[in-house]
């Protein structure tokens, strides 16, 4: 069963606007990780959280988790074409052996 | 230090044909996870595999699909007589750890399978 559900699925912005997505999920975690996926491509690692954290930043990201409502937030300030990609939501599956992602948000960045 | 190669990019079957697709990991990784990505879809994760070892296959259909990571050479995902729902991207992932602990998989570009 889906673990993490990303909130919206499509998200359509100008450059230099701010994209948040959310992502939700069901059980209880030790962490979860952002990655995103260009068209076509692999995934890449964007950034951890673990579940005794609130909020972490990386560059132009910031990761929010909040473990009582079971959600966490993706924003990416002053967004560029470049970030035009799919990004995903990922927890651990109870035995700790794969991840389990949602179904990704797809933002689309315009110049 | 070069990233997880994945081979074929692109693999075209005709239905009952076999499909193998290739995995290497990161240099230093001995943790393979494979994953099937359908179309407007995420990740799927399908087997967790070490060297000679499948630790965790919960995700793998019952029939037709294989896994393997010989102590020498890449991982392979075998699927056998494939249907046309088999057509699917399929990634790799390697990790330096056992299990996930928090630690970042590092993903393959993808297997493009179709099916005709």
């Amino acid at each position: 069963s889906q673990q993490g559900e990303e909130d919206p699925q499509a998200l359509s912005i100008q450059e230099g606007e701010n994209a948040t997505m959310n992502c939700s999920y069901k059980t209880s975690i030790n962490n979860l990780q952002w990655y995103r996926q260009n068209s076509g491509r692999g995934l890449v690692h964007l950034i951890l959280i673990r579940s005794n954290e609130r909020e972490k930043h990386s560059g132009r990201l910031r990761v929010t988790l909040d473990t009582s409502k079971k959600s966490s937030s993706l924003l990416i300030t002053a967004s560029r074409a470049a970030d035009t990609a799919s990004y995903f939501c990922a927890t651990e599956n109870q035995a700790g052996t794969a991840l389990i992602f949602g179904k990704g948000t797809t933002l689309s960045v315009s110049s | 230090n070069a990233g997880v190669m994945q081979n074929p990019r692109h693999l075209v079957r005709r239905r009952g044909q076999e499909a193998r697709l290739r995995c290497s990991p990161m240099k230093g990784h001995s943790h393979v996870y494979w994953y099937r990505q359908l179309p407007e879809e995420g990740l799927k994760f399908m087997v967790y595999l070490q060297k000679e070892n499948i630790i965790d296959e919960s995700g793998m259909p019952k029939e037709r699909f294989s896994a393997e990571f010989p102590k020498e050479g890449p991982s392979i995902l075998r699927i056998q007589q494939v249907v046309r729902g088999d057509s699917a991207a399929y990634f790799c992932a390697s990790s330096p750890v056992p299990g996930l602990a928090g630690i970042e998989q590092f993903f393959g570009p993808g297997t493009r399978l179709t099916v005709l």
